[in-house]
């Protein structure tokens, strides 16, 4: 059970715009900046997007981030098949004194 | 480019140990602040640990799960992470990743080693 809550899974049409959400608390949303990864599957992490909104360099600007209270959300515009990963949220906990991750969101592009 | 390279892993037995090493190139190590993030087959991220530069104190930071068990060190003079893993339980089954950080931003990664704990 994560601290930050995240929908399992996604899907939607290419070309379309789909969200990813990340809920959490006061202790690490509510007072921290937000990072997004995303996991294509047998391979490393990648940075996307850092300190709620700044896409990380390389990243194609299809990919948005945003922070309001204790929630964050990823945004993808104009899909493409080469975009279905797993997608994670990260923040600071302030009361774990450490990073967190949020439970994971798998990509569909159907 | 930085590059960060794990090696290491392997099978080990339940209550065995293991260490872990994360070569890195490309990025002024003896500023970083290194972590381990590892997953689980099927499963999600999860931070394990951090170790500070020796500039910013040099001290170590664990996940709850692997406290006590799990040491971090490094060696600047090398650009080397350790993981040094005991006591080590199935539930440690996992890809073990080597990162740089600025708190819960991991900047880069490497392309992990596989740990198992099976008897």
């Amino acid at each position: 059970q994560s601290v930050l809550t995240q929908p399992p899974s996604v899907s939607e049409a290419p070309r379309q715009r789909v969200t990813i959400s990340c809920s959490g608390s006061s202790s690490n949303i509510g007072n921290n900046a937000v990072n997004w990864y995303q996991q294509v599957p047998g391979k490393a992490p990648k940075l996307l997007i850092y300190y709620n909104d700044q896409l990380s360099s390389g990243v194609s600007d299809r990919f948005s981030g945003s922070k309001s209270g204790t929630s964050a959300s990823l945004a993808i515009s104009g899909l493409q098949s080469e975009d279905e990963a797993d997608y994670y949220c990260a923040v600071w906990d302030d009361s774990l004194n450490g990073p967190v991750f949020g439970g994971g969101t798998k990509l569909t592009v159907l | 480019e930085v590059q960060l390279v794990e090696s290491g892993g392997g099978l080990v037995k339940p209550g065995g140990s293991l260490r872990l090493s994360c070569a890195a190139s490309g990025l002024t190590f003896t500023n970083a602040w290194m972590n381990w993030v590892r997953q689980a087959p099927g499963k999600g991220l999860e931070w394990v640990g951090r170790i500070k530069s020796k500039g910013d104190g040099g001290t170590a930071d664990y996940a709850a799960p692997v406290k006590g068990r799990f040491t971090l060190s490094r060696d600047d003079s090398k650009k080397t992470l350790y993981l040094h893993m005991y006591s080590l339980k199935p539930e440690d089954t996992a890809v073990y990743y080597c990162s740089s950080s600025i708190a819960a931003l991991f900047e880069h990664w490497g392309l992990g080693t596989l740990v198992t704990v099976s008897s």
